[in-house]
């Protein structure tokens, strides 16, 4: 059974920082494109980021392009975002989802970031 | 970017009875492969996302059958031939075309009657 654990999500002052992490197990994670998915509660989705399996491939929305860095280390089934200069509106509930056939086949539980002074 | 507009946004349906909801897309999802990286997901009341469909028709592992996805270039359609107490949820639509970024439609919220 395929599994993603976030974790991380605190409660931080605008202009702080903080990095997200995602363990991933049941599944052969270093061939697979890994997304961070946003929600602030009661609202829609947001795509955050991705990276491909190696990590040479990499994207952001533009919202958090600048200030948010995507990593994996893929000898520990791990996923990362680090989250820099943080502003109220990066308020949300944040997912790891594992693409497959093109899709987030797989989503963690979501852990939840609050940005405010 | 590409922007998926879904309709409804609200969608009140007694158990027993059919359900679907569109998706359109601002620009073809259709690539030269033949596949639509259009997907469909499911979010049940405090849960997370789930996949439901893949590349326009195909359905996730352990989809139930009632869920079927039709459409193709900008024109999508997600179909529940007989709505359960358990479809209850805001269901999305998402393209993957473009990386950059992907996007979800606003959402369609089901009720039942």
């Amino acid at each position: 059974e395929v599994q993603l654990v976030e974790s991380g999500g605190v409660v931080v002052r605008p202009g702080g920082s903080l990095r997200l992490s995602c363990a991933a197990s049941g599944v052969s994670f270093d061939v697979h494109t890994m997304h961070w998915v946003r929600q602030v509660p009661g609202e829609g989705l947001e795509w955050v980021s991705l990276i491909d399996w190696s990590g040479t491939y990499i994207d952001y929305a533009d919202s958090v392009k600048g200030r948010f860095t995507v990593s994996r280390d893929n000898s520990k089934n791990s996923l990362y975002l680090q989250m820099n200069s943080l502003r109220t509106e990066d308020t949300a509930l944040y997912y790891c989802a594992l693409e497959e056939n093109g899709a987030l086949a797989y989503w963690g539980q979501g852990t939840l970031v609050t940005v405010s002074s | 970017d590409i922007v998926l507009t879904q309709s409804p946004l609200s969608l009140p349906v007694t158990p027993g009875e059919p359900a679907s909801i569109s998706c359109r897309s601002t620009q073809s999802l259709l690539r030269s492969n033949g596949y639509n990286y259009l997907h469909w997901y499911l979010q049940k009341p405090g849960q997370s996302p789930q996949l439901l469909i893949y590349m326009g028709s195909n359905r996730a592992s352990g989809v139930p059958d009632r869920f079927s996805g039709s459409g193709s270039g900008t024109d999508f359609t997600l179909k529940i031939s007989r709505v359960e107490a358990e479809d209850v949820g805001v269901y999305y639509c998402m393209q993957s075309l473009l990386t950059h970024p992907h996007t979800f439609g606003q959402g369609t919220k089901l009720e039942i009657k």
